[in-house]
């Protein structure tokens, strides 16, 4: 158990709706990634936020969102969902934002939340 | 950019023996962080081993090892005594300094045989 928390496991939904996904970091790290798996693209990164603030974008669509609330946790939004969004999406966090030494900042991975677009 | 490339898609083993897992990595960056993760069939990504790219000697953690070659840009885990729980998919995965972000490859399937 890496103790990051992700809700809901699996969700299903149908094209053009919106969902969210909810991520818990582990206690005492302030920052979180999101990821996305899919059998074609792989693990990509999302999106990262320390203390609150955005940090880093990466292959996120305009039509995801995320934020992260003064008690830490963070929530992922897609909207107008398409078939191609079905994916594991991870969150991960890790103890800080900067680092000197790599090896004190590992991201510990949540179980994922399993989406399927129908 | 970064690009992790990991060449074998899939690597069967009988158990107790020791497998070596292959990743290479591409950055101009002299200071950058390797990671190997574990997806089991349940889906979570487990942490396993870094090696930081000024390490001096080659990561170890229990069973798992990484056979870091700096200059050929390799970082391959070795887990000796393999275990019917080790069947997973493995992850390699890069990290450079300042950059927030984790790059992975494409992973490798391992199966241990009984």
């Amino acid at each position: 158990d890496s103790g990051v928390t992700q809700t809901p496991k699996h969700l299903i939904t149908a094209t053009g709706q919106r969902v969210t996904l909810r991520c818990s970091p582990r206690s005492g790290d302030l920052s979180v990634y999101w990821y996305q798996q899919s059998l074609d693209q792989g693990l990509q990164f999302l999106i990262q936020y320390y203390n609150g603030e955005e940090r880093a974008k990466g292959n996120i669509l305009e039509r995801f969102s995320a934020q992260q609330f003064p008690d830490l946790h963070s929530e992922l939004n897609l909207s107008s969902l398409e078939l191609g969004d079905s994916a594991l999406y991870f969150c991960a966090s890790s103890a800080r934002d900067h680092y000197r030494k790599m090896g004190t900042d590992t991201q510990y991975f949540g179980p994922g939340t399993r989406l399927t677009v129908l | 950019a970064q690009k992790i490339t990991q060449t074998q898609p899939g690597m069967f083993v009988q158990e107790k023996e020791a497998v070596t897992l292959d990743c290479t990595y591409d950055t101009s960056d002299p200071s950058y962080g390797l990671f190997w993760y574990k997806q089991p069939s349940s889906g979570e990504m487990i942490f396993l081993i870094y090696q930081g790219s000024y390490d001096q000697q080659n990561a170890t953690e229990g069973r798992y090892s990484l056979n870091f070659q700096k200059a050929r840009k390799s970082a391959n885990l070795v887990i000796s005594a393999s275990q019917l729980g080790d069947s997973a998919m493995y992850f390699c995965a890069a990290r450079i300094q300042g950059a927030q972000k984790l790059v992975f490859g494409q992973g490798t399937r391992l199966t241990i045989n009984p």
